[in-house]
């Protein structure tokens, strides 16, 4: 199974600063068709998750563009440009290119 | 609107058994693959099983050969048959559309406890 590590879990930021998690795969996540499915999914506390990012760098509709995917292969980033109260939650990143599908632990954003 | 609404959680023994639905509006449903995503109370995601088109399926080696995931086209629904359920299967399962995931429900609360 391919193993998604992200760094850091627990990610205190003030107001108005950036945030960056990274998100390392054990295996190249390009797909034989060429397209490289890594997603990035939101979950504020008491809700369900939310897809922010797919395909590594495509920000879903409504999502602020403070939020931005980058990366390629096995190392991909998630960085909020300026953090906001309503960005506090945890952070998931997931592989669609291998079976089974595999998600991040998880990476705790709070307000310092 | 795009919706997923899970049902059929609840309280069950070791060992039993339990259907979970979830029921799609707003989108054209068997255009899409579905999926079931859980997690366990204070823990993160764990990809659970898929359904790609009419009959394809995929799961996870946690619940291999105890869940199984159908489809219902008339009606919209896709399910998750769970049987032999233990302790560990505890936790709010969730369903969501596409390969990408990209519609979320609000989930539904398995508690596997005697």
């Amino acid at each position: 199974d391919v193993v998604m590590t992200q760094s850091p879990l627990s990610l205190p930021v003030t107001l108005g600063q950036p945030a960056s998690i990274s998100c390392r795969s054990s295996q190249s996540l390009v797909h034989s068709d060429g397209n490289t499915y890594l997603n990035w999914f939101q979950q504020r506390p008491g809700q369900s998750p939310r897809r922010l990012i797919y395909k590594v760098s495509n920000r879903d509709s409504g999502v602020p563009d403070r939020f931005s995917g980058s990366g390629s292969g096995t190392d991909f980033t998630l960085k909020i440009g300026r953090v906001e109260a309503e960005d506090v939650g945890v952070y998931y990143c997931m592989q669609g290119t291998h079976w089974p599908r595999t998600f991040g632990q998880g990476t705790k954003v709070e307000i310092k | 609107e795009v919706q997923l609404l899970e049902s059929g959680g609840g309280l069950v023994q070791p060992g039993g058994s339990l259907r979970l639905s979830c029921a799609a509006a707003g989108f054209t449903f068997s255009s899409y693959a579905m999926n079931w995503v859980r997690q366990a109370p204070g823990k993160g995601l764990e990809w659970v099983s898929a359904i790609v088109g009419h009959f394809t399926t995929y799961s996870g080696d946690s619940v291999k050969g105890r869940f199984t995931i159908s489809r219902d086209n008339s009606k919209n629904t896709v399910y998750l048959q769970m049987n032999s359920l233990r302790a560990e299967d505890t936790a709010v399962y969730y369903c969501a559309r596409s390969a990408s995931m990209d519609v979320w429900g609000q989930g539904t609360t398995v508690t596997v406890s005697s």
